[in-house]
């Protein structure tokens, strides 16, 4: 019955260093998304998955920022040789079915990723 | 091109007053849906309601209602009586059917001021 559980919920980290957030989707979800929001802004869509299909990675920025999701739960959103631009709240969401617009998503509190 | 735009930045309203958030989203999709979510000061996004393109009546849930519109393209959001507890930031968002997208606004936020 638990909701969406991401952690850390804070992460500072220097700038060129990797780091990897976390995201525990609800049970029984389907289909997980990434999103980040930065200060004053909207929600910027990162990757998707659904089932064991291939992620949609359309919004990742740039290839320093690679995602997985093992056993069709738990993700990873991996940001590799982060910059100071990549500080923002990342946003992880799931919902039961994967197929547009019938999604309800579910968020998590994200995690707060500052570079300095 | 699909977007959500919300004009409105920042509103403030004293305790008790009406506000309406404004929302208008451009799509090519014939089929979509409309969301409106709340950010809490926690920071976890709450879901209000989904709308359906084929759906055009107006609904109503305590305080709230929403007013959609496909003649102006808008799916504005109004609460009745504001409490202070409605303080936070109001995202509307669209969902076509095509792609995984979800496209968010950037957001209203609302000061309610006791």
């Amino acid at each position: 019955g638990a909701g969406v559980s991401q952690s850390p919920s804070n992460k500072v980290t220097e700038k060129g260093k990797d780091v990897e957030l976390r995201c525990d989707p609800i049970s029984g979800h389907t289909a997980l998304y990434w999103y980040r929001q930065s200060l004053g802004q909207g929600l910027e869509f990162l990757i998707y998955f659904q089932g064991n299909s291939a992620p949609d990675k359309s919004g990742l920025p740039s290839d320093r920022f690679s995602a997985e999701r093992t056993g069709g739960s738990v993700s990873t959103l991996t940001i590799q040789r982060t910059q100071q631009e990549d500080s923002a709240v990342y946003l992880c969401a799931s919902s039961l079915y994967g197929r547009q617009g019938t999604n309800i998503q579910y968020f998590g509190a994200g995690t707060r990723l500052s570079v300095l | 091109a699909q977007k959500v735009t919300q004009a409105q930045t920042e509103i403030s309203v004293v305790e008790k007053e009406d506000v309406t958030l404004d929302c208008v989203y451009e799509t090519r999709d014939t089929t979509y849906y409309l969301f409106w979510y709340k950010q809490p000061p926690s920071g976890e996004l709450v879901f209000l309601i989904r709308r359906n393109s084929f759906d055009e009546q107006n609904e109503i849930s305590g305080r709230y209602s929403w007013n959609f519109q496909k003649s102006t393209s808008s799916f504005n959001f109004t609460i009745t009586a504001s409490q202070v507890v409605d303080s936070a930031v109001y995202f509307c968002a669209l969902s076509g059917n095509t792609g995984n997208q979800f496209y968010f606004g950037t957001g209203t936020s609302l000061t309610v001021i006791p």
